[in-house]
Formats: C-alpha cells, sequence, structure tokens
C-alpha cells in the first residue's frame, strides 16, 4: 500500500533556507504535493508536482522530486518567522481520483 | 472567489449521538473529499465525492457516511459516536478528478 513518511521536527534560523524531506513508496503517484498548516487552521495548498518533472520553483519555494528514490523536498529560500508551520507531504496517484495519501508532517520551527 | 466553508466550526457531542458535518466547496468545484486529522493517526482519507457520486473510499468504519448534492455540496454523518472520533474533519474541494485540493478551515468534533 502507499506509504509517506516524513521527518518530525526542523528547527531554522530567520533568514536561512530550510529543506523538508519526504519518501513515498508508491511508484505509481502521479501527483505529490506540499500543504502548510498553522495552529488552529486547515491545509494550505503551497505547491505541488507531476512526476514527470524533477523540479519546481514558485517563489521562495522550490521542490525537488526524485522519483528513482522516491524522493521529495520543499526548500524554503530566506525562511521568516510566519513560516513556522507544521508542513505536510502528500501524494495521488491517477487510478485513486483525489485520494491524498499525507506523511504525519514536519513541525518547522523558525527562531530569530 | 470564496474559498472551502465547513460548518460547523466547532462541536461537542457526547458517545452515542450522531453528527452530522457540512462542506460547501469552491464555486465550479464537483469533487468533494473528506480527512479525519488525529494526532494519533494524521491525516486519514474518509471518502470523495464526485457529481453525487462516491467514488472513493478509505478504512473506515460504516458509522462514517457521506452525500454529495447537486449543488456540489456535501455532507458527512457519524452514527454511534465514539470517543476515538474526536478529531479534526477536514473538506477538500478539487475542480474535478486528479486536480489540486483545496482545504476548509475544519471542523472540530469533541466527543465526550
Amino acid at each position: 500500500g502507499e506509504d509517506v513518511e516524513q521527518s518530525l521536527f526542523l528547527s531554522v534560523r530567520e533568514g536561512d533556507s530550510s529543506v523538508i524531506n519526504c519518501t513515498y513508496t508508491d511508484s505509481s503517484s502521479t501527483y505529490l504535493y506540499w500543504y502548510k498548516q498553522e495552529p488552529g487552521a486547515g491545509l494550505q495548498l503551497l505547491t505541488y508536482i507531476f512526476s514527470n518533472m524533477d523540479m519546481k520553483q514558485d517563489q521562495r519555494l522550490t521542490v525537488l522530486l526524485n522519483k528513482k528514490d522516491k524522493h521529495l523536498s520543499l526548500r524554503i529560500a530566506d525562511t521568516q518567522t510566519g513560516d513556522s508551520a507544521i508542513y505536510f507531504c502528500a501524494e495521488s496517484a491517477k487510478a485513486a481520483g483525489n485520494k491524498l495519501t499525507f506523511g504525519g508532517g514536519t513541525r518547522v520551527l523558525v527562531k530569530p | 472567489k470564496a474559498g472551502v466553508t465547513q460548518t460547523p466550526r466547532y462541536l461537542i457531542k457526547t458517545r452515542g449521538q450522531q453528527v452530522t458535518l457540512s462542506c460547501s466547496p469552491i464555486s465550479g468545484h464537483r469533487s468533494v473529499s473528506w480527512y479525519q486529522q488525529t494526532p494519533g493517526q494524521g491525516l486519514q482519507f474518509l471518502f470523495e465525492y464526485f457529481s453525487e457520486t462516491q467514488r472513493n473510499k478509505g478504512n473506515f468504519p460504516g458509522r462514517f457516511s457521506g452525500r454529495q448534492f447537486s449543488n456540489s455540496r456535501s455532507e458527512m454523518n457519524v452514527s454511534t459516536l465514539e470517543l476515538g472520533d474526536s478529531a479534526l474533519y477536514l473538506c477538500a474541494s478539487s475542480p474535478g478528478l486528479a486536480d489540486e485540493q483545496f482545504f476548509g478551515p475544519g471542523t472540530r468534533l469533541t466527543v465526550l
């Protein structure tokens, strides 16, 4: 079955880059997503990448996909205190429609 | 464009009762998915509806059910509530199948 793994916690200094890593097992994954969740809030879609892409950049966010190793990363440049949140990696497969399988989330703490 | 709305935002019930949660998707979106988020199990897929038809169902007991109306609004129902049903229930909408999904703020259900 599908499984998505993430490290639990990341601490970073304001202004530095953050890198959040994710591994997945489903080789039929079609889309890979990054969501952000702030306390008491729902999930905010940050970015997503198709499985036939290696990289996607969107302002301060860079997503790298290594399909061979089933490894996904999210780099946040110039990390700000407002980036403190839980970040979830998720995958979906075309055959599964819109069903998302989520990782456990990485709590990012940005220190001033 | 208004985002995904969920009502109510907070709910307190007692064991054995039943509850109905509502989700209004983004205008023009035809797919609605539901997820349960708990500290222990993380984010788990409940079910997905598209054009009033359930397309996919997660591994939850039959006490959990849902439906979608012709205007794409969706409801989920949990009967015979158990303490373990306490969770944040998130609804996501997307334009169609295998599209990016946008989440609402969630309904926090507490079962006493």
